[in-house]
């Protein structure tokens, strides 16, 4: 059982470039999340969906964009890199009723913009 | 006042003591609270999660809420060499889940 899964699991970028970083899960969740952790500042949500076919902003969503492509796939696309963007990043998921259950994470992906 | 608040760290506890992390929380309305364990370069992993007031316990892990003084803490038992790893607080509320920035625990043998 892979539970959450992202990819890649490191990246370097230079300003300016584009990429997305992909997240699957295979638990049969409705809900999935994109976080970003820095030192100091702790977990940061970006954007989440709640089910298929929808996104909502969290709270940091500037410089990003994010498709839910299945119930299964939910994307997290930076246009155009920047350095505060030099984070670790990590994909959640949780059954129905968000908030009330618990979150599972990926791995994460660590992301450097130069 | 930051929504989660979590005591300044680390925590250094001798093995087999208890290590003890407490959690405050500003949303009166908060409905679900968790604590995740995170060791250093890896991702949050789920220990607790704890819905009405009281104690609940699980192994070496007891959590304990308290919505009137709104707080929520989480205490380790017989502290293992293995229980070094940042502890995150995490509560909802407002149809999010806000995280506090941890509290770093080493457990000395």
């Amino acid at each position: 059982n892979a539970g959450v899964t992202q990819t890649p699991k490191f990246q370097v970028l230079k300003t300016g470039q584009s990429m997305t970083l992909q997240c699957a899960q295979d638990m049969n969740h409705n809900s999935m999340y994109w976080y970003r952790q820095d030192p100091g500042m702790g977990l940061r949500l970006i954007y989440y969906s709640a089910s298929e076919g929808t996104t909502d902003k969290g709270e940091v969503p500037n410089g990003y964009n994010v498709s839910r492509l299945n119930k299964r796939e939910f994307s997290l696309r930076l246009e155009s890199a920047a350095p505060s963007q030099t984070s670790v990043y990590f994909c959640a998921s949780s059954e129905a009723g968000t908030g009330y259950k618990p979150q599972h994470f990926g791995d994460g992906t660590r992301l450097s913009i130069l | 006042q930051k929504e989660v608040e979590q005591n300044s760290g680390p925590l250094s506890v001798p093995e087999g003591a208890i290590a003890s992390l407490n959690c405050t929380y500003s949303d009166r309305g908060s409905q679900s609270f968790f604590w995740y364990r995170q060791y250093s370069g890896k991702s949050p992993e789920l220990i607790m999660s704890i819905y009405s007031n009281g104690d609940k316990e699980d192994g070496r892990f007891t959590a304990q809420l308290n919505k009137a003084s709104q707080y929520v803490s989480l205490l380790i038992r017989d502290s293992q060499p293995s229980d070094s790893a940042t502890y995150l607080c995490a509560v909802y509320g407002n149809n999010r889940l806000a995280f506090g920035k941890g509290n770093q625990v080493v457990v000395i043998p």
